[in-house]
């Protein structure tokens, strides 16, 4: 069962550009909800996360947008640059307990 | 240490045999979390510890896997007679009793059943 439904799989956008990655979920009791960024080799980085009682979370060029009532969430990445090019992940849990995460987008920013 | 730091790197087994792999937390941190993450799919949940028990192993796919932490620190991920579909990363996170929901990842153990 997928918990949550993470799109698009790929994306490419050029250098300068707004990199945006939708996710969905279905169990209303998630109440916490990150970005992960992964590059080869490495293991999952904490982006920014954020919380169901509000609707946006802005750290420097990343931005979460959260609709609740949809039960769908975002990641806007500004400015998007040759460095931003990784696996992306979203992910949902219920406070202490364990990750869900989605499929993955793969990010490539051209230069 | 600095981060978490899973050993070893790579493993490569032979179909039937035992493996373990091992996962340091990040000092002080009490939550443990294993993932398996196959190619091209996101991280899916093993096991959570926290300190010394095993909170919620729903995730261990079966009785071939095992997982423990004795002195609520170091973690071992066990696997018997492995199959090659056990074959993937397989990651360990860990994060802090005040705020154990942000949780940090290790680099993963790579493990190929051949």
């Amino acid at each position: 069962q997928q918990q949550v439904k993470q799109s698009p799989q790929s994306l490419i956008v050029q250098k300068g550009g707004i990199s945006i990655i939708n996710c969905a979920y279905e169990n209303t009791a998630f109440d916490y909800f990150p970005w992960y960024q992964q590059f080869p080799g490495k293991g999952p980085a904490l982006l920014i996360a954020i919380r169901p009682d509000v609707s946006e979370k802005k750290e420097g060029r990343f931005t979460i947008s959260f609709n609740k009532s949809a039960k769908q969430f975002s990641l806007h990445i500004m400015d998007s640059q040759p460095g931003d090019s990784a696996t992306y992940f979203c992910a949902a849990s219920e406070y202490g307990n364990k990750l869900v995460f989605g499929a993955g987008t793969i990010l490539r920013v051209k230069s | 240490g600095a981060g978490v730091s899973q050993t070893p790197s790579n493993k490569v087994t032979e179909k039937g045999k035992y493996v373990e792999l091992r996962c340091d937390p990040i000092s002080g941190h009490t939550a443990l979390y294993w993932y398996r993450q196959s190619l091209g799919q996101g991280p899916e949940f093993l096991i959570y510890f926290q300190g010394t028990g095993a909170a919620d192993d729903s995730g261990l796919p079966n009785d071939r896997f095992f997982a423990v932490r004795p002195e609520g620190s170091v973690s071992t991920l066990k696997i018997q007679r492995t199959e090659r579909g056990d074959s993937a990363v397989y990651l360990c996170a860990s994060s802090s009793r005040d705020s154990n929901t942000e949780a940090f990842f290790g680099q993963g153990t790579r493990l190929t059943v051949v």
